[in-house]
């Protein structure tokens, strides 16, 4: 067990809506990391974040966003969802910014967008 | 710029050893290594920081050729255990330090067969 806590596990939705999900880092971890992982493109970088404040974006949509709250914890929205948005997505958290430090990857929260 | 992986796929039989590379166009500020099993997150291996070193735990091992910007990940005498896909994660040099991005390639699948 990483420590850290995705919900939920499966999500299914309809094309065109929106949803949340959630990621609640290990205890005294600062920075929370997403990434959407799909059969052909592997691990994407979406965004991190540190203590709050955003500090990397990757290859994230317009119509993605995310947020890290004053807890730590952090969500990630989807919005306008496409087929092509179903994939697991993973958080991380790790101590600080990368570095020597480790990340620490929850269990995924896998979409599927019929 | 996602750093490319080599071999994509890898058969041993247990007791063989193995090698993965990782090579990137960018100067790196660190190289991660994560193994992930089928339908599981991805699990820190291990983290090489420029300056070009080598670490290892067990049987697992790994370099980092700060010149050439690739890094090798060493497995000996593999066990079953150690069946996966193996992911390296290069975090790019910014402005001296590191950039807080880290991209991963697209994975080597290991089979370790009995």
């Amino acid at each position: 067990d990483s420590g850290v806590t995705q919900t939920p596990k499966h999500l299914i939705t309809a094309t065109g809506q929106r949803v949340t999900l959630r990621c609640s880092p290990r205890s005294g971890d600062l920075s929370v990391y997403w990434y959407q992982q799909s059969l052909d493109q592997g691990l994407q970088f979406l965004i991190q974040y540190y203590n709050g404040e955003e500090r990397a974006k990757g290859n994230i949509l317009e119509r993605f966003s995310a947020q890290q709250f004053p807890d730590l914890h952090s969500e990630l929205n989807l919005s306008s969802l496409e087929l092509g948005d179903s994939a697991l997505y993973f958080c991380a958290s790790s101590v600080e910014g990368l570095g020597d430090s480790p990340l620490h990857f929850g269990n995924g929260t896998r979409l599927t967008v019929t | 710029q996602q750093p490319v992986q080599s071999p994509q796929a890898v058969i041993l039989r247990e007791g063989e050893d193995a090698v993965i590379n990782c090579s990137s166009s960018k100067a790196l500020y660190s190289v991660h290594w994560y193994r992930q099993k089928h339908g599981e997150a991805p699990v820190f291996l291990m983290i090489l920081l420029k300056g070009g070193e080598q670490k290892g735990h067990d049987k697992i091992s790994a370099s980092f050729n700060e010149k050439k910007q690739q890094s090798s990940l060493y497995l000996t005498a593999s066990q079953l255990s150690y069946s996966g896909t193996y992911f390296c994660g290069t975090e790019f040099m910014s402005s001296g330090a590191g950039s807080y991005q880290l991209t991963f390639g697209k994975g080597t699948k290991l089979s370790v067969i009995p």
